[in-house]
């Protein structure tokens, strides 16, 4: 069975700290995807990134950069100088293949982040 | 700029009344899901379609709920009939399962009380 753990539930860091958000995942399925979403405030999910399980390198987007490590089932998200607009839940989401395609989806718990000005 | 319509946005009720939830997917997507979100439970999968087809309902209890695809541009959830611990906020999202991006509503609130 898939789940993604989300072992920090709460962090605050104060505005142009860098903040690392946690995520491990488990599946016995060897393709898979891992995701990122944002839900700020006003509720909506909002997606952030897509990898695969075949590609471990890693990902910069500006602020945002993305650790995957397969040898501890790990998709770390790291958030650099981080602003006020980042203050928002930010979930972990796992799903394994299904042929050529994704099958369900199942997201992680949660960090709701606050960045203090 | 396509968006994942949801209607209700909000919905009180008393318990024992019907409920039913309205998801207008992104036109081409090809797959649709209904999530519940909970403080206590966070996201849960209820139910989810592929080509207006149910894959997998197992999240939802069964004896209440009910989930269908009628057409490619329409999805609903029913609660029938509504209980207290229903109280949650209800996404839809819908994407195409070559891309695995999903693209979710602004949900529907329900309170039972």
């Amino acid at each position: 069975a898939q789940k993604v753990t989300q072992a920090q539930t709460e962090i605050s860091v104060v505005e142009k700290e860098d903040v690392t958000l946690d995520c491990v995942y488990e599946t016995r399925d060897t393709t898979y995807y891992l995701f990122w979403y944002k839900q700020p405030p006003s509720g909506e999910l909002v997606f952030l990134i897509r990898r695969n399980s075949f590609d471990e390198q890693n990902e910069i987007s500006g602020r945002y950069s993305w650790n995957f490590q397969k040898s501890t089932s790990s998709f770390n998200f790291t958030i650099t100088a981080s602003q006020v607009v980042d203050s928002a839940v930010y979930f972990c989401a796992l799903s394994e293949a299904a042929g050529t395609s994704y099958d369900k989806v199942i997201f992680g718990p949660g960090t709701s982040l606050s960045v203090i000005p | 700029d396509a968006r994942v319509t949801q209607t209700p946005r909000h919905k009180v009720t008393e318990m024992g009344q019907e409920v039913t939830m309205r998801c207008q997917p992104i036109l081409g997507h090809n797959t649709v899901f209904w999530y519940r979100q909970t403080m206590m439970q966070g996201l849960e999968l209820l139910a989810y379609f592929r080509n207006r087809a149910p894959l997998d309902d197992s999240g939802m209890p069964k004896d209440r709920f009910s989930a269908e695809m009628p057409d490619a541009t329409l999805a609903t959830l029913k609660i029938q009939p509504s209980e207290p611990r229903d109280s949650a906020v209800y996404f839809c999202a819908s994407g195409l399962m070559n891309t695995g991006e999903l693209f979710f509503g602004e949900g529907s609130r329900l309170t039972v009380l």
